[in-house]
């Protein structure tokens, strides 16, 4: 069965760190595709990200970056400088190819302060 | 373009009761999906609907149901109410055929508290 860990559970910056949010997952399949999602206050999940398993190339948003290492399972999420607009929930997801189930993290609370 | 809208977006109950919450997808989407988010267990899948059929569904009782309208508009329904029911239910929809394998755009929610 597959899982996806976040295992920070908050995270507090100042404002114009640099931070890094940490997400592994486990499957055995060969075909899955990799998600972040943004959820403040107001309660929608934002798409940030998708990334199939075919495909490690790092990627880099504004401020936002990812690395996808299959080596360690793991799909980081990196923001730079960050802002107080930053401050939210984040969630790791993964959808196995064969399914259309995703399987969330817990999610990791950002806070950045002024 | 209009986003994914759920109503309403408050409701309070009371145990035994059940309950109906709407989903209106954005123009075009026929995939959607819903979701239950608590403290204890985070964010669960629901089911999904795809073109009026439940295409998958997750690990929850039968107390939960739901269905998908011709207009892609969904609803679900949650019947004898338990207190462990309280949630934020989210709706979400994609495009294409993929479903949550591709981009998923979420409503607000419905912040059900069953008392």
């Amino acid at each position: 069965a597959q899982k996806v860990t976040q295992a920070q559970t908050e995270i507090s910056v100042v404002e114009k760190e640099d931070v890094t949010l940490d997400c592994v997952y486990e499957t055995r399949d060969t075909t899955y595709y990799l998600f972040w999602y943004k959820q403040p206050p107001s309660g929608e999940l934002v798409f940030l990200i998708r990334r199939n398993s075919f495909d490690e190339q790092n990627e880099i948003s504004g401020r936002y970056s990812w690395n996808f290492q299959k080596s360690t399972s793991s799909f980081n999420f990196t923001i730079t400088a960050s802002q107080v607009v930053d401050s939210a929930v984040y969630f790791c997801a993964l959808v196995l190819g064969g399914s259309y189930i995703p399987t969330f993290g817990r999610g990791t609370s950002l806070i950045v302060h002024p | 373009k209009a986003g994914v809208t759920q109503t309403p977006r408050y409701l309070i109950k009371t145990r035994g009761q059940q309950v109906t919450l709407s989903c209106s997808p954005i123009s075009g989407h026929r995939s959607v999906s819903w979701y239950q988010q608590t403290p204890g267990q985070g964010l669960q899948f629901l089911f999904e609907y795809f073109s009026e059929t439940q295409r998958n569904k997750g690990n929850f009782p039968g107390r939960f149901s739901g269905r998908q309208f011709s207009n892609s508009r969904s609803e679900m329904n949650v019947s004898t109410l338990e207190l462990g029911d309280s949630a934020l239910y989210l709706c979400a929809s994609s495009p294409g055929t993929g479903g949550a394998r591709t981009e998923a755009f979420f409503g607000q929610g419905t912040r059900l508290t069953v008392v």
